[in-house]
């Protein structure tokens, strides 16, 4: 059974380009949940969508908004990027949106370098 | 922001010793758990701990909670190489915001051979 996927892997942009990542929850999960993590700190939460609406937003600019599908597939996108924007982009899955008893599960994450 | 707060930063043992990581966060918890990254990488789901419970196992993992002090450690016994990682707590706020996980900064683990 697949587990969390993102793509692309690694990513190289241009301040001011564009970047779409994406992400295929486990199968049966319906939430998916964007974290931003700087080297050298902790995840930081940017959002969570479930059942195809956004549940929960955290502390970023609107150059970022993020979309679910039908077919419960995520894909992040930022806008304007920024240097400080260069970070791994997490995509974590679970059945239902609060963090409740089983945790998430991560996939292994879009390394994007703006230069 | 970080919520978390782990203790120490970087932790450098032999194999076979036992490693013990603290957490401190600041505001009242749903759960707390712990997550390992390896190299960088996707974080992986190691343990649970709910707000009523003190204590739980799992293998050769041992987390406590305390919420009277909010606090959690997290005991590796029986290190081996391979647990070399980085090891995040992370909690899940009581409130509004329990569909969300709050990090801190991780502690560095290296176990040589």
């Amino acid at each position: 059974d697949a587990g969390v996927t993102q793509s692309p892997t690694h990513l190289i942009k241009t301040r001011g380009q564009h970047v779409t990542l994406r992400c295929s929850p486990i199968s049966g999960h319906k939430s998916v949940s964007w974290y931003q993590q700087v080297l050298g700190q902790g995840p930081q939460f940017i959002f969570q969508y479930y059942e195809k609406e956004e549940r929960g937003r955290g502390n970023f600019p609107d150059r970022f908004s993020a979309r679910q599908f039908p077919n419960y597939s995520s894909e992040l996108n930022v806008n304007a990027l920024l240097l400080g924007d260069s970070a791994l982009y997490l995509c974590a899955s679970s059945f239902q949106p609060l963090t409740g008893i089983y945790g998430y599960t991560f996939g292994s994450g879009t390394r994007l370098t703006v230069v | 922001s970080q919520q978390g707060e782990e203790d120490p930063q970087a932790l450098s043992i032999q194999e076979g010793e036992n490693a013990t990581m603290n957490c401190s966060y600041k505001t009242s918890i749903n759960n707390l758990q712990w997550y390992r990254q390896n190299s960088g990488r996707g974080l992986v789901h190691l343990i649970l701990i709910r707000s009523n419970e003190r204590e739980k196992h799992s293998g050769r993992l041992r987390v406590t909670l305390d919420t009277s002090k909010k606090s959690s450690s997290l005991l590796i016994t029986a290190s081996r190489a391979a647990d070399t990682a980085s090891y995040f707590c992370a909690t899940s706020n009581s409130g509004g915001s329990n569909y969300k996980l709050t990090f801190g900064k991780g502690t560095l683990l290296t176990v040589n051979p």
